[in-house]
């Protein structure tokens, strides 16, 4: 199976910073890499899909970018409500993985 | 709009098989793919398998090993996983997905959590 790294585990940042977040495939998963966003108590919810198109609803400041191995999901300008943890996913072959997720924390 | 309300958890001793249910609604359930993903407690997400639209294919995550059977009923707009033999460490809370396109998942249940324990 494909393992997905997420760099880094824990990140401490201020509202109205940009932040970049780091996901590393195992091998190749071409653009077939999607990024969903978890706040506590509640269930995931999709950001990005294809590498870099945002789900319905999804604000201007979340982009994407990457293919291969190598993925980013940045944040242009953090609000208060993006502090949470963000985990990738691909789907490029069976089974389905996800990473073990960066945690956004307030500083 | 498209909601997801998974069901059946609670505390299941060792050994004794659960099925979990996810009623749909919002959308034409039979047309989608569906998925599950668990979570242990303080944990990532993990995927568990997917169902397609029409129920003939399935495909699981390797750690199943055979324990977990997804199912659907499309007359009743309702998604199934069964856990056969559950283990303390099949405690997670379990969430429903819709699949956008063979294999993201675009919409999410609020999840239901199984805790196995004597």
């Amino acid at each position: 199976e494909i393992v997905l790294t997420q760099s880094p585990a824990t990140l401490s940042l201020s509202p109205g910073e940009r932040v970049t977040l780091s996901c590393r495939a195992s091998q190749s998963v071409n653009r077939d890499l999607a990024w969903h966003q978890q706040k506590p108590g509640q269930a995931p919810r999709l950001l990005i899909y294809d590498v870099s198109n945002r789900a319905t609803g999804i604000p201007a400041r979340f982009s994407g970018s990457g293919s291969g191995t190598d993925f980013t999901l940045t944040i242009s300008s953090l609000e208060p409500e993006d502090f949470a943890v963000y985990y990738c996913q691909h789907r490029s072959n069976w089974p389905i993985t996800f990473g073990q997720g960066t945690r956004l924390e307030m500083k | 709009q498209v909601q997801l309300v998974e069901s059946g958890g609670g505390v299941v001793q060792p050994g004794r098989s659960l099925r979990l249910s996810c009623v749909t609604s919002g959308f034409r359930f039979s047309s989608w793919g569906m998925h599950w993903v668990r979570q242990a407690p303080g944990k990532g997400l993990e995927w568990v398998g997917v169902i397609g639209h029409d129920g003939l294919m399935t495909h699981y995550a390797d750690f199943v090993k055979g324990r977990y059977t997804i199912s659907r009923d499309n007359s009743k707009n309702t998604l199934f996983l069964e856990i056969s033999s559950p283990r303390a460490d099949d405690t997670a809370v379990f969430y429903c997905g819709r699949d956008q396109t063979s294999g993201y998942v675009d919409y999410w249940g609020q999840g239901t959590l199984v805790t196995v324990s004597s």
